[in-house]
Protein backbone atom coordinates (compact mmCIF):
# COMPACT_ATOMS: atom_id res chain seq x y z
CA UNK A 1 0.00 0.00 0.00
CA UNK A 2 1.30 3.70 -0.41
CA UNK A 3 1.58 5.28 2.15
CA UNK A 4 1.22 9.45 1.76
CA UNK A 5 2.31 11.75 4.33
CA UNK A 6 1.04 15.43 4.49
CA UNK A 7 3.05 18.26 5.92
CA UNK A 8 3.00 20.63 8.22
CA UNK A 9 -0.79 18.58 10.09
CA UNK A 10 -1.44 22.80 10.43
CA UNK A 11 -0.57 25.95 8.49
CA UNK A 12 -1.69 29.18 10.10
CA UNK A 13 -1.75 31.87 7.60
CA UNK A 14 -3.64 35.30 7.03
CA UNK A 15 -5.57 36.09 4.09
CA UNK A 16 -3.16 37.16 0.94
CA UNK A 17 -0.72 35.18 1.66
CA UNK A 18 1.07 32.10 -0.10
CA UNK A 19 0.22 28.61 1.40
CA UNK A 20 2.59 26.26 0.30
CA UNK A 21 1.35 22.10 1.51
CA UNK A 22 3.48 18.79 0.87
CA UNK A 23 2.55 15.62 0.26
CA UNK A 24 5.12 12.58 0.04
CA UNK A 25 4.41 9.22 -1.07
CA UNK A 26 5.91 5.51 0.35
CA UNK A 27 6.92 4.55 -3.28
CA UNK A 28 6.55 6.32 -6.54
CA UNK A 29 3.10 7.53 -8.15
CA UNK A 30 4.11 9.19 -11.03
CA UNK A 31 2.26 11.68 -11.20
CA UNK A 32 -1.13 9.99 -10.26
CA UNK A 33 -2.16 11.67 -7.51
CA UNK A 34 -4.35 14.76 -7.00
CA UNK A 35 -5.78 17.17 -4.23
CA UNK A 36 -8.73 18.12 -2.76
CA UNK A 37 -10.22 20.55 -0.58
CA UNK A 38 -12.90 19.91 2.50
CA UNK A 39 -14.61 22.43 4.77
CA UNK A 40 -16.47 21.47 7.88
CA UNK A 41 -19.47 19.92 6.90
CA UNK A 42 -19.08 19.32 3.41
CA UNK A 43 -17.53 16.87 0.78
CA UNK A 44 -14.66 17.01 -0.54
CA UNK A 45 -14.01 19.24 -3.99
CA UNK A 46 -11.58 18.17 -6.24
CA UNK A 47 -8.89 20.67 -7.14
CA UNK A 48 -6.22 19.36 -8.92
CA UNK A 49 -5.57 16.24 -10.35
CA UNK A 50 -2.40 14.01 -12.69
CA UNK A 51 -0.67 16.28 -9.94
CA UNK A 52 -0.51 19.95 -11.75
CA UNK A 53 -3.87 19.94 -13.79
CA UNK A 54 -6.69 22.20 -12.56
CA UNK A 55 -10.06 21.00 -12.08
CA UNK A 56 -12.67 22.38 -13.92
CA UNK A 57 -13.41 25.71 -12.32
CA UNK A 58 -10.74 25.88 -10.00
CA UNK A 59 -9.55 29.26 -9.75
CA UNK A 60 -5.53 30.32 -11.02
CA UNK A 61 -4.29 30.74 -7.47
CA UNK A 62 -4.41 26.82 -7.05
CA UNK A 63 -1.40 25.29 -8.18
CA UNK A 64 0.23 21.81 -8.02
CA UNK A 65 3.42 20.35 -8.87
CA UNK A 66 5.74 17.60 -8.44
CA UNK A 67 6.37 13.76 -9.87
CA UNK A 68 7.25 10.32 -8.34
CA UNK A 69 7.35 10.73 -4.83
CA UNK A 70 7.23 14.47 -3.73
CA UNK A 71 4.19 16.67 -4.59
CA UNK A 72 3.29 20.38 -3.47
CA UNK A 73 -0.02 22.22 -3.51
CA UNK A 74 0.17 25.96 -3.46
CA UNK A 75 -2.45 28.39 -2.93
CA UNK A 76 -0.58 32.08 -4.37
CA UNK A 77 -2.98 34.44 -2.54
CA UNK A 78 -5.41 33.13 0.33
CA UNK A 79 -8.56 34.24 0.32
CA UNK A 80 -11.40 34.24 3.37
CA UNK A 81 -12.84 31.06 1.31
CA UNK A 82 -9.52 28.67 1.00
CA UNK A 83 -9.62 28.01 4.94
CA UNK A 84 -10.42 24.04 5.11
CA UNK A 85 -8.63 20.98 5.01
CA UNK A 86 -6.61 19.91 2.08
CA UNK A 87 -5.80 16.01 1.27
CA UNK A 88 -3.24 14.21 -1.36
CA UNK A 89 -4.80 11.22 -2.96
CA UNK A 90 -2.62 8.55 -5.13
CA UNK A 91 -4.27 6.84 -8.06
CA UNK A 92 -0.75 5.04 -9.03
CA UNK A 93 -1.52 1.62 -6.40
CA UNK A 94 -5.48 1.25 -5.63
CA UNK A 95 -6.20 4.41 -3.87
CA UNK A 96 -5.25 6.16 -0.63
CA UNK A 97 -5.28 9.34 0.95
CA UNK A 98 -2.99 11.43 3.13
CA UNK A 99 -3.92 12.58 6.57
CA UNK A 100 -4.63 16.25 5.31
CA UNK A 101 -3.51 19.27 6.00
CA UNK A 102 -5.42 21.99 8.21
CA UNK A 103 -4.73 25.50 6.75
CA UNK A 104 -6.42 27.89 9.32
CA UNK A 105 -6.47 31.76 9.78
CA UNK A 106 -3.89 33.16 11.64
CA UNK B 1 -25.86 19.91 -12.66
CA UNK B 2 -24.48 17.22 -11.63
CA UNK B 3 -26.07 16.19 -8.47
CA UNK B 4 -25.25 13.04 -6.06
CA UNK B 5 -27.65 12.44 -2.88
CA UNK B 6 -26.74 9.28 -0.21
CA UNK B 7 -29.25 7.66 1.75
CA UNK B 8 -29.71 4.67 3.98
CA UNK B 9 -27.54 5.79 6.79
CA UNK B 10 -28.46 5.65 10.70
CA UNK B 11 -27.64 3.99 13.73
CA UNK B 12 -26.98 0.08 13.68
CA UNK B 13 -25.71 -2.12 15.83
CA UNK B 14 -22.54 -4.07 15.42
CA UNK B 15 -22.89 -7.30 13.37
CA UNK B 16 -26.04 -6.28 11.39
CA UNK B 17 -26.49 -5.06 7.77
CA UNK B 18 -27.47 -1.89 5.96
CA UNK B 19 -27.79 -0.82 2.16
CA UNK B 20 -26.56 2.64 1.22
CA UNK B 21 -28.17 3.79 -1.80
CA UNK B 22 -27.19 7.06 -3.97
CA UNK B 23 -29.36 8.59 -6.41
CA UNK B 24 -27.57 10.28 -9.01
CA UNK B 25 -28.99 13.31 -11.91
CA UNK B 26 -27.78 15.59 -13.92
CA UNK B 27 -25.57 13.86 -15.93
CA UNK B 28 -25.64 10.00 -17.94
CA UNK B 29 -25.25 7.96 -15.01
CA UNK B 30 -24.68 5.13 -16.84
CA UNK B 31 -21.78 5.98 -18.98
CA UNK B 32 -19.63 6.77 -15.38
CA UNK B 33 -17.79 4.53 -13.28
CA UNK B 34 -18.85 5.39 -9.21
CA UNK B 35 -16.90 5.61 -6.05
CA UNK B 36 -17.66 5.00 -2.32
CA UNK B 37 -15.75 6.83 0.13
CA UNK B 38 -15.94 6.99 4.22
CA UNK B 39 -14.48 9.36 6.34
CA UNK B 40 -14.56 8.74 10.47
CA UNK B 41 -15.70 11.34 12.27
CA UNK B 42 -13.06 14.04 12.75
CA UNK B 43 -11.02 11.77 10.46
CA UNK B 44 -9.23 11.56 6.92
CA UNK B 45 -10.87 9.88 3.86
CA UNK B 46 -10.66 6.09 2.66
CA UNK B 47 -11.45 4.84 -0.16
CA UNK B 48 -13.84 2.28 -0.20
CA UNK B 49 -15.22 0.79 -3.62
CA UNK B 50 -15.09 1.68 -7.10
CA UNK B 51 -17.54 -0.11 -9.72
CA UNK B 52 -17.16 0.42 -13.60
CA UNK B 53 -19.96 1.91 -15.59
CA UNK B 54 -21.82 -1.18 -16.25
CA UNK B 55 -21.11 -2.75 -13.25
CA UNK B 56 -18.81 -5.21 -14.56
CA UNK B 57 -15.72 -4.74 -12.72
CA UNK B 58 -15.30 -3.66 -8.75
CA UNK B 59 -13.30 -3.22 -6.92
CA UNK B 60 -12.71 -3.05 -2.81
CA UNK B 61 -10.43 -1.52 -0.10
CA UNK B 62 -9.13 -4.83 2.02
CA UNK B 63 -10.53 -3.12 4.99
CA UNK B 64 -14.31 -3.88 3.91
CA UNK B 65 -13.80 -6.63 1.17
CA UNK B 66 -15.96 -9.60 1.53
CA UNK B 67 -18.27 -7.71 3.67
CA UNK B 68 -18.93 -5.03 1.35
CA UNK B 69 -21.33 -5.19 -2.24
CA UNK B 70 -21.37 -2.76 -4.31
CA UNK B 71 -23.82 -2.30 -7.18
CA UNK B 72 -25.77 0.09 -9.05
CA UNK B 73 -29.07 0.05 -11.43
CA UNK B 74 -28.40 2.18 -14.43
CA UNK B 75 -31.94 1.66 -15.17
CA UNK B 76 -32.95 3.60 -11.87
CA UNK B 77 -29.60 6.22 -11.75
CA UNK B 78 -28.64 4.90 -8.47
CA UNK B 79 -25.82 3.39 -6.83
CA UNK B 80 -25.84 1.15 -3.64
CA UNK B 81 -22.97 0.00 -0.87
CA UNK B 82 -24.44 -3.08 0.87
CA UNK B 83 -22.78 -2.96 4.36
CA UNK B 84 -22.39 -6.32 5.92
CA UNK B 85 -21.38 -7.50 9.81
CA UNK B 86 -20.87 -3.91 10.52
CA UNK B 87 -18.28 -3.16 13.55
CA UNK B 88 -17.28 -0.03 15.31
CA UNK B 89 -14.56 0.86 13.05
CA UNK B 90 -17.21 1.34 9.81
CA UNK B 91 -18.69 4.05 12.08
CA UNK B 92 -18.22 6.95 9.25
CA UNK B 93 -20.10 9.36 6.51
CA UNK B 94 -20.45 7.35 3.43
CA UNK B 95 -20.07 9.47 0.14
CA UNK B 96 -20.27 8.02 -3.36
CA UNK B 97 -18.53 10.35 -5.97
CA UNK B 98 -18.74 10.34 -9.58
CA UNK B 99 -15.50 8.87 -11.44
CA UNK B 100 -12.96 11.00 -13.25
CA UNK B 101 -10.10 9.98 -15.47
CA UNK B 102 -11.04 6.15 -15.66
CA UNK B 103 -10.61 5.21 -12.28
CA UNK B 104 -8.26 7.09 -10.64
CA UNK B 105 -10.09 10.05 -9.16
CA UNK B 106 -13.87 11.68 -8.09
CA UNK B 107 -14.63 14.75 -9.14
CA UNK B 108 -18.41 14.96 -7.66
CA UNK B 109 -19.05 14.12 -5.02
CA UNK B 110 -22.47 13.82 -2.95
CA UNK B 111 -23.02 15.24 1.03
CA UNK B 112 -23.16 12.08 2.56
CA UNK B 113 -24.99 9.50 4.73
CA UNK B 114 -23.86 8.68 8.43
CA UNK B 115 -23.45 5.25 9.53
CA UNK B 116 -22.92 4.34 13.26
CA UNK B 117 -22.22 1.47 14.56
CA UNK B 118 -23.47 1.27 18.18
CA UNK B 119 -25.15 -1.65 20.57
Amino acid sequence: EVVLTQSPATLSLSPGERATLSCRASQSVSSCLAWYQQKPGQAPRLLIYDASKRATGIPARFSGSGSGTDFTLTISSLEPEDFAVYYCQQCSNWRTFGPGTKVDIK
Amino acid sequence: QVQLVESGGGVVQPGRSLRLSCAASGFTFSTYGMHWVRQAPGKGLEWVAIIGHDGSYKAYADSVKGRFTVSRDNSKNTLYLQVNSLGAEDTAVYYCARDFETGKYCDYWGQGTLVTVSS
